[in-house]
């Protein structure tokens, strides 16, 4: 699976759009980009996932370069239970690859303030 | 749903003796992971069965962890003897098998080996 490269951490204000990019520019014709979050003490929490279009669900929007090298995940409307872990995941599962045994890095840490 | 159930939720056990963490996955759900989580090494893969089998072990860290999954509802990661340095957050995920491919976690063990 590709490795994926995230800022440390960002802060956004809260109700403002939170932008969390990630890069992945050895992704393959076959991995999807997946975001997962991590809220304190909690376990990671599935958000999203995408191949080539842009998604929207009720929790955000994963938007995908055409080139695929790069992705953004959007939270609208950020609010304080949003602060968290954001981990960007490159995995092949949806081809049978590998499984889904995921390769967690090190996330962006989103601070929400008010 | 219940979600992925895990208990105990906290352990605290003495150097030397046998720690068993359970996980009950989300009915349906094909395929059973397990991960540690330190603050060191962040969120590492141990094992991870698909229908009751044990696929990939390599994220073992030694022959004193052993897992096993008698039946789709039910899986066990004991450590036998428990180290201080094992000292860590478990997690445990569950998915199904066809799109979507995400995986739900359970709320883990927060074992503590003094």
């Amino acid at each position: 699976d590709a490795k994926t490269t995230q800022p440390t951490s960002m802060d956004c204000a809260e109700g403002r759009a939170a932008n969390l990019p990630c890069n992945h520019s050895t992704i393959s014709g076959n991995e999807y980009v997946y975001w997962y979050r991590q809220i304190h003490s909690q376990g990671p929490q599935y958000i999203i996932h995408g191949l080539k279009n842009n998604e929207t669900n009720e929790m955000a929007s994963l938007i995908i370069t055409e080139d695929r090298k790069s992705s953004t995940l959007i939270l609208p409307h950020a609010t304080l239970r949003d602060t968290a872990v954001y981990y960007c995941i490159a995995d092949s599962s949806n081809y049978g690859g590998s499984q889904g045994n995921l390769i967690f890095g090190k996330g962006t840490k989103l601070s929400v303030k008010p | 749903d219940a979600g992925v159930i895990q208990s105990p939720r906290h352990e605290v056990t003495e150097m030397g003796q046998e720690v068993t963490l359970r996980c009950k996955p989300i009915s349906g759900h094909n395929s059973l992971f397990w991960y540690r989580q330190t603050m060191m090494r962040g969120l590492e893969l141990l094992i991870y069965f698909n229908n009751n089998v044990p696929i990939d072990d390599s994220g073992m860290p030694e022959d004193r962890f052993s897992a096993k999954m008698p039946n789709a509802s039910f899986s066990t990661l004991k450590i036998q003897p428990s180290e201080p340095r094992d000292s860590a957050v478990y997690f445990c995920a569950s998915r199904k098998t066809g799109f979507p491919y995400e995986q739900y976690f359970g709320p883990g063990t927060r074992l503590t080996v003094t």
